[in-house]
């Protein structure tokens, strides 16, 4: 299995443009996550998706977009980049509650908007 | 949504000295989850704990549940350099949020 993964590992953004961050799991999870990581900050949820076809706002959505319309698949999407979403993003995902194994996490995105 | 307070911070120690870092929730926990992240690296999962005063250890890690469920704690008995890291905390329903994190330091 390559657990969790994600595309592109780095990515550079002029204000305004929109870019679509992969995330894709070979576990057959159920449960998956974005969340964002500011530099010396914790996690926050943008969003989360408990099935195929199933998503919910996170904390933090304002400004993307998601959809599951497989169990392997959670892209995030950014419409118009903004300074402020510069970030590290993260993808998850887990099986179910409680997972008991805690979830994966893919290994980030590093995202500059400038 | 419900939060989880993590303290401290920040913690900065020497080598061999031990390590506590703490996560508080005003309302009732069904579960929590411990993750540590090394620096430029993703969470990796260290551990969950369900039940009401739950106690469990990875070798020099001890992981607490409080008895109501409201609190838990992480403990490293004499830290090694390896134990560098963010030490967070996240309590797990349907989402799953997280505590803002302690940042270990250990000085050789």
């Amino acid at each position: 299995n390559a657990g969790v993964t994600q595309t592109p590992k780095f990515r550079i953004l002029k204000i305004g443009q929109s870019m679509t961050l992969q995330c894709t799991q070979d576990m057959n999870h159920n449960y998956m996550y974005w969340y964002r990581q500011d530099p010396g900050m914790g996690l926050k949820l943008i969003y989360y998706s408990v099935g195929a076809g199933i998503t919910d706002k996170g904390e933090v959505p304002n400004g993307y977009n998601v959809s599951r319309s497989t169990t392997e698949d959670f892209p995030l999407r950014l419409e118009l980049a903004a300074p402020s979403q510069t970030s590290v993003y993260f993808c998850a995902s887990s099986y179910g509650r409680p997972a008991g194994a805690g979830e994966g996490f893919g290994p980030g995105t590093r995202l500059t908007v400038t | 949504g419900q939060q989880v307070m993590q303290i401290p911070q920040y913690q900065h120690v020497q080598e061999g000295e031990d390590f506590t870092t703490y996560c508080n929730s005003s309302t009732t926990l069904s579960n929590i989850q411990w993750y540590k992240q090394r620096p430029g690296g993703h969470p990796v999962f260290l551990i969950q704990l369900v039940k009401s005063g739950e106690v469990k250890k990875q070798k020099r890690l001890t992981f607490q549940f409080g008895e109501a469920k409201k609190n838990s704690s992480l403990h490293i008995t004499a830290t090694q350099t390896t134990d560098v890291g963010t030490y967070f905390c996240a309590r797990v329903n349907n989402d799953m949020r997280f505590g803002a994190g302690t940042r270990l330091t250990v000085k050789p």
